[in-house]
């Protein structure tokens, strides 16, 4: 079963500092992986989406890492700010815009 | 563009009854799936559509039904409504891109509860 595995569950930072969340996936064949800021009670906003050829692609003070053979990708944020405190969704896709298996998100609290 | 809109917002239903809830996209994307999210879970897949007239079943589409009879609408029917079916409900499009890759966008979500 394709499996989307990320952690921590949940972060607290404080504001400024930098912080990294982790994403790995089991999800076979592999065609993109999507990372998604969601904000309370709104819906998933992507912030970043890579292929298999793409090692890194950033967005802003976003920057994500995708390791293809280990099957791994990271979310690295620089300089967190309040606004940032969200939740963080990697989402992995088999190549069909129906087929996608989402993680269950970590939790950023950014603290002043 | 309006992107993905939901209605309602927030719904409060009893045991048994029925609805439907709405969305559309105004992108003319061929692509649209229906998402629920329990807390602490990730978004899982009820029911999505490759285009209009063709729709497929997803990870959890007991108790619901879709239909897409054009490009811009994909509701979502709850048929006898049931407490495990509160939750909140992502609309979500998407389209191939150049680089083959789904560019999928969200819509605001309904908040749905059962008593």
């Amino acid at each position: 079963k394709n499996q989307v595995e990320q952690s921590p569950q949940s972060l607290i930072i404080l504001e400024g500092k930098n912080c990294t969340l982790q994403c790995n996936y089991t999800v076979s064949p592999f065609s993109n992986l999507r990372w998604y800021k969601q904000d309370t009670g709104r819906g998933p906003v992507s912030l970043t989406i890579m292929t298999f050829s793409e090692n890194t692609k950033s967005n802003g003070r976003y920057t994500a890492t995708l390791d293809a053979d280990t099957k791994q990708s990271s979310l690295h944020i620089t300089a967190s700010q309040l606004s940032d405190s969200a939740s963080y969704i990697c989402v992995v896709s088999e190549g069909n815009a129906g087929k996608s298996t989402f993680g269950d998100g970590t939790t950023l609290t950014v603290k002043p | 563009n309006a992107g993905v809109t939901q209605t309602p917002k927030f719904q409060v239903l009893k045991t048994g009854q029925s609805m439907t809830l709405q969305c559309a996209q105004d992108m003319n994307h061929e692509y649209m799936s229906w998402y629920r999210q329990d807390p602490g879970m990730g978004l899982r897949l009820i029911h999505y559509s490759v285009g209009a007239g063709i729709t497929d079943q997803g990870e959890v589409p007991n108790g619901y039904n879709v239909s897409r009879s054009t490009t811009e609408d994909f509701p979502l029917r709850l048929l006898s409504a049931a407490p495990s079916q509160t939750s909140v409900y992502f609309c979500a499009s998407s389209y191939r891109g150049t680089s083959g890759t789904y560019e999928q966008y969200f819509g605001p979500g309904t908040r749905l509860t059962v008593t």
